[in-house]
């Protein structure tokens, strides 16, 4: 099936510095990208909507300047998380599906990068 | 109001017990509804997709109601491997285009020998 890859799967950074998180579609073209975040015992929120090739849509209340986000290829995606603080320590997981056609239930999640700030 | 609310449970229920979850969201143009579950500290993995009709994959059955806005989930018979968050997951974009989705807190699920 589908794989999608994640690095680093766990980082520990100091604040006021910035990370960047890769996220691969191992087998498979994705036109379209996701990024969530999930604090614990939360749920998982969508941040934003990576497309190939143009800018990112960000939900409301993301800002996205902290999380920059680029889509330069059809297999790779990456979120920086900028000048990172204590409060931006979560769990982010990245997600995708194969082809262009939106079809969502072949939408295929990564294993997430665990970061925690100091 | 959050997209999407689910009692976070937790059900602690024994082996061989019948369970049931539910969640409501709040868009009503919302066109596709999932579940999935979710291992601690894992990704989320696809369990299934709920249909207007229902739907039913071997001990796991989905129910969906338009108009309460609201998703149901049973587990039949339950096992200890069947441990886990369950995450009620909305796609509120109509068309399905977008592959937006909007997930519910969960529902954790505990069995026990």
């Amino acid at each position: 099936g589908a794989v999608v890859s994640q690095h680093p799967s766990w980082v520990i950074c100091k604040s006021g510095t910035s990370v960047k998180i890769e996220c691969r579609s191992l087998d498979f073209q994705a036109t379209t990208m996701f990024w969530y975040r999930q604090f614990p015992k939360q749920s998982l929120m969508l941040m934003a909507t990576s497309n190939e090739g143009s800018k990112a849509t960000y939900e409301q209340g993301v800002e996205k300047d902290k999380f920059l986000i680029n889509h330069a290829s059809l297999t790779l995606s990456t979120l920086t998380v900028t000048s990172a603080h204590p409060e931006d320590s979560s769990f982010y997981i990245c997600s995708a599906f194969p082809g262009t056609s939106g079809f969502t239930d072949t939408q295929y999640f990564g294993p997430g990068t665990r970061l925690t700030v100091l | 109001r959050k997209e999407v609310e689910q009692d976070p449970g937790p059900f602690n229920v024994p082996e061989g017990a019948t369970v049931a979850f539910n969640c409501t969201y709040s868009n009503s143009a919302s066109q596709s509804f999932f579940w999935y579950r979710q291992d601690c500290r894992k990704e989320p993995k696809l369990l299934m997709s709920v249909y207007s009709s229902g739907n039913e994959d071997g001990r796991f059955t989905a129910q969906l109601n338009r108009a309460s806005q609201y998703i149901s989930l049973l587990i039949r018979d339950s096992k200890l491997s069947d441990s886990a968050t369950y995450l009620c997951v909305v796609n509120p974009d109509r068309g399905s285009t977008l592959g937006r989705l909007y997930f519910g807190r969960g529902t954790q699920l505990t069995v026990w020998p």
